[in-house]
């Protein structure tokens, strides 16, 4: 079964660092989201491509974070410089064109020291 | 303006009986309401998922229950099982392409 990849699994890293995060969407997926999630909260969406488009960023903190998905198909996202607050599980989800089921990666577990 | 409220926050429930998780919605232009399943350490899991134009859909042991002019939705999970212990997550979207809203989750704990 097709499943959407995240890397890394787990990034620990110091204020004021810079961090990126690595997703593959399902094969065909035109539509890819990154969340951000609170431990104890639901997910919140940080910004939504379609294709090689952003269509909604406005959760997005654009001081500090940036995503791209030049080619329409992987996607990252990139924290500069991290904050003590940006610590979360970072998910991203995908879907296909014009369909409502979103499938989630397993989360990059952030732990800004 | 929290969009979906979720209750309650935790949940304990004895093997083999039913676990019963609310969400209410404020925003009449939502039309696809899933609930998503999380185990810690993992990403969510669509569970079941419907839309308003139906007041119930069930799955094995999973059932939505929809009540439109109310604005509220709930999950049953029949003959509840340990292996049910995790967090639940009610959302709602306007559908094709459009961000979820999720509810701040239901930690559920079967007992054996």
């Amino acid at each position: 079964e097709a499943e959407v990849a995240q890397s890394p699994r787990y990034k620990i890293t110091e204020k004021s660092q810079a961090v990126a995060f690595w997703c593959d969407p399902i094969s065909g997926h035109a539509t890819l989201y990154w969340y951000r999630q609170i431990l104890g909260q639901g997910p919140e969406l940080l910004v939504q491509f379609q294709d090689e488009s952003v269509v909604d960023d406005s959760q997005l903190p654009k001081d500090r974070f940036s995503a791209e998905r030049l080619k329409g198909v992987d996607s990252t996202l990139k924290i500069q410089p991290a904050e003590l607050g940006d610590s979360a599980m970072y998910l991203c989800a995908s879907s296909l064109l014009d369909m409502d089921t979103q499938y989630f990666g397993p989360g990059t577990r952030l732990t800004v020291l | 303006q929290q969009q979906v409220k979720q209750s309650p926050q935790s949940l304990i429930v004895q093997k083999g009986g039913i676990s019963i998780i609310n969400c209410a919605y404020e925003n009449t232009a939502f039309d696809y309401f899933p609930w998503y399943q999380q185990f810690p350490g993992k990403g969510p899991a669509l569970l079941i998922a419907i839309r308003p134009d139906v007041s119930e859909k069930k799955e094995g042991r999973f059932t939505i229950s929809f009540n439109k002019s109310a604005k509220q939705f709930s999950l049953h999970i029949m003959d509840s099982q340990p292996g049910d212990s995790a967090t639940y997550f009610c959302a709602a979207s306007r559908g094709r392409d459009d961000k979820i809203i999720f509810g701040k989750g239901t930690r559920l704990h079967i007992l054996p």
